[in-house]
């Protein structure tokens, strides 16, 4: 099983709603990352993950709350957003020796969000 | 701060030929990654080099690694129509712990018959 599974595939959801992203993977990984993509840009790191524990957040806005309930889980808790936050969001993982032996970084098929 | 740079940016090409699309990037990395986006879709990983001289072929597509110049290729031989895509090189910082990929900006590649 080399799958991250992400859901909801598709998300409206409106500047005063609370909603959560989900994702998920069976591989073992102890990395899990959140990306956000615009349309035609790069995917951007959000979040990352080792170990169950935060250790890189790239100075997102806090409407944006991760959450590592255990190491095969990860969630996006999104609360009061805006417009410009509509963008497709990754979620990947990968393995993490903790002595720089990573190797392929596995994507799930995102969430595409649209905020109204 | 890591930076990635990949060109070109834009690519339309021929069915049949051969091309290369470059990567460099700033500092120090002990991974380099290709990954390909169809519009609309996630990412799906192509090759991960992890040592300097690296070379990984599947298919039409090669890539290689030359950590001394910083700098990774993507060569695409003979070109089909299904590889219409936007390529992205991604690279991650050496050191041990998790850290996150720096993306190139994408090179869109359109395949004409």
């Amino acid at each position: 099983d080399t799958e991250v599974t992400q859901t909801p595939k598709h998300l409206v959801m409106g500047m005063t709603n609370k909603k959560s992203l989900k994702c998920e993977q069976h591989m073992g990984h102890r990395a899990m990352y959140w990306y956000k993509q615009k349309a035609k840009k790069p995917p951007e790191l959000m979040f990352v993950y080792s170990y169950e524990k935060l250790s890189i957040n790239e100075s997102v806005p806090s409407r944006f709350s991760p959450e590592c309930p255990n190491s095969s889980l990860l969630n996006l808790h999104l609360h009061a957003l805006q417009p410009e936050d509509s963008a497709l969001y990754l979620c990947a993982s990968s393995q993490d020796s903790g002595a720089g032996g990573r190797v392929r970084a596995f994507f799930g098929q995102g969430t595409r969000l649209t905020v109204v | 701060e890591l930076k990635v740079e990949q060109n070109p940016l834009f690519l339309s090409m021929q069915e049949g030929k051969n091309y290369t699309i470059y990567c460099n990037y700033s500092t120090t990395s002990d991974r380099l990654y290709w990954y390909r986006q169809d519009p609309g879709k996630s990412l799906e990983s192509l090759f991960v080099l992890l040592s300097n001289g690296a070379v990984k072929q599947e298919g039409r597509l090669m890539a290689s690694l030359d950590t001394k110049a910083r700098l990774s290729t993507l060569h695409i031989t003979a070109a089909v129509h299904d590889l219409s895509a936007t390529y992205f090189c991604a690279v991650g910082e050496s050191g041990g712990g998790a850290d996150g990929l720096t993306f190139g900006k994408g090179t869109h590649l359109i395949i004409q018959p």
